[in-house]
């Protein structure tokens, strides 16, 4: 069956560090993949796209990485912040076109001050 | 401003009652989506318009009923069929069909059946 894996565990770092979130897929071939924020209570806010033929992309201090080959896209916020605590949920796009994007479960950050 | 706006953001109903979730939208977006989210799950997808007249069945669609008459307007009706509608539903939507953009999401609509 297919399946989107994200780390049920909450990550909790330390203020300054890098924190890295990883979304694992199985039986899909997507064409892209996206990261989205969700804060408690509220709709999910999109945060980056990554394209199949990308290895990397970045804004500001967020990175996402897309390997094809392991079927893993990991997320990496630098010199993290309180402010960065939040779920972050990656997406893709099984249907090959037809847009109806299929969510991860979701990672829950905290950043420690 | 553009977005999307949900409404009620909070809504009780007893069982055996359906109830009405609206979701309104004045980005001139041709596609709209209806999820589902129960704590510390992902978003499920119940049903998803790409045009005006036309929507289809998502993974979770038993129980539920949508209309998309106009453009700006998708609203969702939970029905008394649906088992366990205690949820956050989350409408969104996005430019055009197949256009690998991103999602624009409402606030939520928290529905608690007492």
């Amino acid at each position: 069956s297919q399946k989107i894996e994200q780390n049920s565990e909450a990550l909790n770092i330390q203020e300054g560090k890098t924190a890295t979130l990883t979304c694992n897929y199985t039986n899909y071939s997507p064409a892209y993949l996206q990261w989205y924020r969700q804060d408690p209570g509220r709709g999910p806010v999109f945060l980056l796209l990554i394209r199949e033929n990308e290895k990397e992309k970045r804004k500001e201090r967020l990175k996402v990485t897309f390997d094809t080959t392991l079927k893993q896209s990991l997320f990496h916020i630098t010199a993290s912040q309180p402010a960065d605590s939040a779920t972050y949920l990656c997406a893709l796009d099984p249907s090959g076109g037809s847009y109806i994007p299929t969510f991860g479960r979701g990672t829950s950050l905290i950043v420690h001050p | 401003d553009g977005g999307i706006t949900q409404s009620p953001k909070y809504l009780f109903r007893k069982e055996g009652q359906n109830v009405t979730l609206s979701c309104e939208q004045n980005l001139n977006h041709d596609a709209m989506y209806w999820y589902r989210q129960d704590p510390g799950q992902g978003l499920r997808l119940i049903y998803y318009s790409q045009i005006v007249n036309d929507f289809q069945k998502g993974d979770i669609a038993e129980g539920y009923s949508v209309s998309r008459e106009k453009k700006e307007s998708f609203p969702l009706t939970v029905t008394s069929a649906q088992k366990n509608p205690t949820a956050f539903y989350l409408c969104a939507s996005i430019r055009g069909q197949g256009i690998t953009g991103e999602l624009f999401f409402g606030e939520g609509s928290r529905l608690t059946v007492l």
